[in-house]
């Protein structure tokens, strides 16, 4: 049974680039979200997604935006990245009110 | 404003050793909290808690919620090397709200 999948595991971007970035959610589960972890903190809630909707949004700028498709797979897509964009980026399926499960992340660095 | 504190921020003990990390929340109605483990990255979880006083036990782990002073605990009992991580907090609002609302976690470490 394959967990939640991210792509790609590390990423590196210039200022000012856009990047994706993918997530297949655990089978059975039909809704993604994706949190943002800064070294030594928690993670930030982006958004999620269910019904291929953006279901609910956390403090983020307009540059953060998303999607999900018919097979509830996600990306998510940063444009005019900054610095302070470096992070881990966790993706996070869940179905109804099951704890959510992660995958290994997407490490982001911005040059 | 909703958030979660987790306490201590690191601890360091020796291999057998018994811990107890906290965690407590103000946030607007409640639903329930969750622990995770993250080591390298994914966070994989451990507990979710959703009633007071009830015992939630994972072989050495065990942990528990009290809604009344809004914070749980999580204990580690004969801890092993295989134990250091972060361990992170996380809370749920009410349906309708769909955003874990997250602590800093706690970096243990376990020393042989």
């Amino acid at each position: 049974d394959a967990g939640v999948t991210q792509s790609p595991t590390h990423l590196i971007k210039t200022r000012g680039q856009q990047v994706t970035l993918r997530c297949s959610p655990k089978s059975g589960h039909d809704t993604v979200s994706w949190y943002q972890q800064a070294l030594g903190q928690g993670p930030q809630f982006i958004f999620q997604y269910y019904e291929e909707e953006e279901r609910q949004r956390g403090n983020f700028p307009d540059r953060f935006s998303g999607h999900q498709f018919p097979n509830y797979s996600s990306e998510l897509n940063v444009n005019a990245l900054l610095l302070g964009d470096s992070a881990l980026y966790l993706c996070a399926s869940s179905f109804g009110l099951q704890p959510q499960h992660f995958g290994d992340g997407t490490r982001l660095s911005i040059l | 404003e909703d958030k979660v504190v987790q306490s201590p921020l690191s601890l360091v003990v020796h291999e057998g050793d018994t811990v107890t990390l906290n965690c407590s929340y103000e946030v607007t109605n409640f639903r329930s909290l969750l622990w995770y483990k993250q080591e390298k990255k994914a966070p994989t979880f451990l507990f979710m808690l959703t009633s007071s006083g009830i015992e939630k036990k994972s072989g050495r782990l065990s942990s528990i919620l009290d809604k009344k002073e809004l914070f749980s605990i999580l204990n580690i009992t004969a801890t092993q090397t295989g134990d250091s991580a972060i361990y992170l907090c996380a809370v749920e609002a009410s349906l309708g709200n769909y955003q874990l609302i997250w602590g800093a976690g706690t970096k243990l470490i376990i020393k042989p």
